[in-house]
């Protein structure tokens, strides 16, 4: 079955940690998103993806990076400069920015 | 302001109602999507729309593009419909995607 695998479907961080949110897609698209949802706001667009080896800041980049280097795959590194990293996190493919997205089943990451 | 504005916020039906949710943009777009969301979390695109009507089972979207609004009509309403629905535009100048807060739907049996 063809779809997004995000994991891992919950993750707890430290202080100061760096964590890795993972992505991977077999529907052979070419664009990927990352979005973050918190309680009674929408999604917000961190990072995106068109083609391989590149990528885009969205709304609220700051304190996320990501990389590119398969097609199929698409990690968000929630990094220490993230003050307020708890949130649900969804990963997201299509195949060019116009069409509809197809989502992962999302990572919820919590602060311990 | 958000670009993107749902109504009602919450709603809860009784099994059979028909049911009808509201999204208002004020953007300029080239398409909008509705989305449901399970309690697990995860999304899934139900319609996407740039004018006129789409239906599918039991469920129908429609868009007026000088309101700028469109709706998102459920008939004989099921407890397995309950779920978030959010209104997504995106945007006609360029790849940029504004999302509502969603709707939270509870069928009662």
């Amino acid at each position: 079955d063809g779809g997004i695998t995000q994991s891992p479907k919950y993750l707890f961080r430290k202080e100061g940690q760096n964590v890795t949110l993972s992505c991977e897609q077999n529907l052979n698209h070419d664009a990927m998103y990352w979005y973050r949802q918190d309680p009674g706001q929408g999604l917000r667009l961190i990072y995106y993806s068109q083609i391989v080896n590149d990528f885009q800041k969205g709304d609220i980049a700051e304190g996320y990076s990501v990389s590119r280097e398969k097609k199929e795959s698409f990690p968000l590194t929630v990094t220490s400069a993230q003050k307020n990293p708890t949130a649900f996190y969804l990963c997201a493919s299509s195949w060019d920015m116009r069409l509809p997205q197809h989502f992962g089943d999302g990572t919820r990451l919590s602060i311990l | 302001k958000n670009e993107v504005e749902q109504s009602p916020q919450n709603l809860t039906a009784q099994e059979g109602e028909f049911i009808t949710i509201n999204c208002s943009y004020s953007v300029g777009i080239s398409a909008l999507h509705w989305l449901q969301q399970h309690p697990g979390g995860g999304i899934v695109s139900l319609f996407m729309l740039s004018s006129g009507k789409k239906k599918h089972g039991r469920l129908i979207a429609t868009i007026n593009i000088q309101e700028k609004h469109s709706s998102l009509h459920i008939t004989a309403s099921h407890p397995r419909d309950s779920a978030v629905y959010i209104c997504a535009v995106r945007s006609a100048t360029g790849n940029q995607f504004y999302f509502g807060t969603g709707t939270s739907l509870t069928v009662i049996p």
